[in-house]
């Protein structure tokens, strides 16, 4: 199996930071690799997929990059509604993995 | 607008079973892969099993391999969790999803059922 693994698992930031969120893949992946975002009871949310791609609606301060094994997550300018968990999770083979999750907390 | 609705979950007892459900509209069903997450309390996301669009590849993680079965009713726009044996680590919150089109990537979900499993 694919492990994901995340960096942070959690961090703290203030309104108006830029924020980056990494996620390495145990073996190469290419570029299927997704983000989600999901809040306090809520439910989860797809941000990007094959790595880069927006999600139709997802606003352009998110921004994806990798390939391989080493992906990141950025958030150009983070607001209160951002403040959420974030889950990469892996598409190349099954069975698909997330990552374990980075919580990212008002500091 | 997509909608995908879960039921069928509830309380049940190690080695017990339970069949959850997915009620989807607003897209064609039949055009989708489907997928079922879940989420432990206070966990991470963990992707459970998916099938294709005609129900000809079914995939799992293994630790449900040979206990749960995806299945889908493309006539009646649902997909369907039957879960057997069932342990304490199975509970969680059950999610369908439905896949983005040429990526496995939940892009539309429900609002998720839970499961919870003890004596």
């Amino acid at each position: 199996d694919i492990q994901m693994t995340q960096s942070p698992s959690s961090l703290s930031a203030s309104v108006g930071d830029r924020v980056t969120i990494t996620c390495r893949a145990s073996q190469g992946i290419s570029n299927y690799l997704a983000w989600f975002q999901q809040k306090p009871g809520k439910v989860p949310k797809s941000l990007i997929y094959a790595a880069s791609s927006l999600q139709s609606g997802v606003p352009s301060k998110f921004s994806g990059s990798g390939s391989g094994t080493d992906f990141t997550l950025t958030i150009s300018s983070l607001q209160p509604e951002d403040f959420a968990t974030y889950y990469c999770q892996q598409y190349n083979s099954y069975p698909l993995t997330f990552g374990g999750g980075t919580k990212v907390e008002i500091k | 607008e997509v909608q995908l609705v879960e039921s069928g979950g509830g309380l049940v007892q190690p080695g017990g079973s339970l069949r959850l459900s997915c009620a989807a509209s607003g897209f064609t069903f039949s055009n989708s892969w489907m997928t079922w997450v879940r989420q432990a309390p206070g966990k991470g996301l963990e992707w459970v099993a998916n099938i294709k669009q005609d129900g000809s590849e079914k995939y799992y993680v293994d630790s449900v391999k040979g206990r749960f079965t995806i299945s889908r009713d493309n006539a009646m726009n649902s997909l369907f969790l039957q879960m057997n044996s069932l342990r304490a680590e199975d509970t969680a919150v059950y999610y369908c999803a439905r896949d983005l089109r040429y990526h496995r990537v939940g892009t539309d979900w429900g609002q998720g059922t839970l499961v919870t499993v003890s004596s």
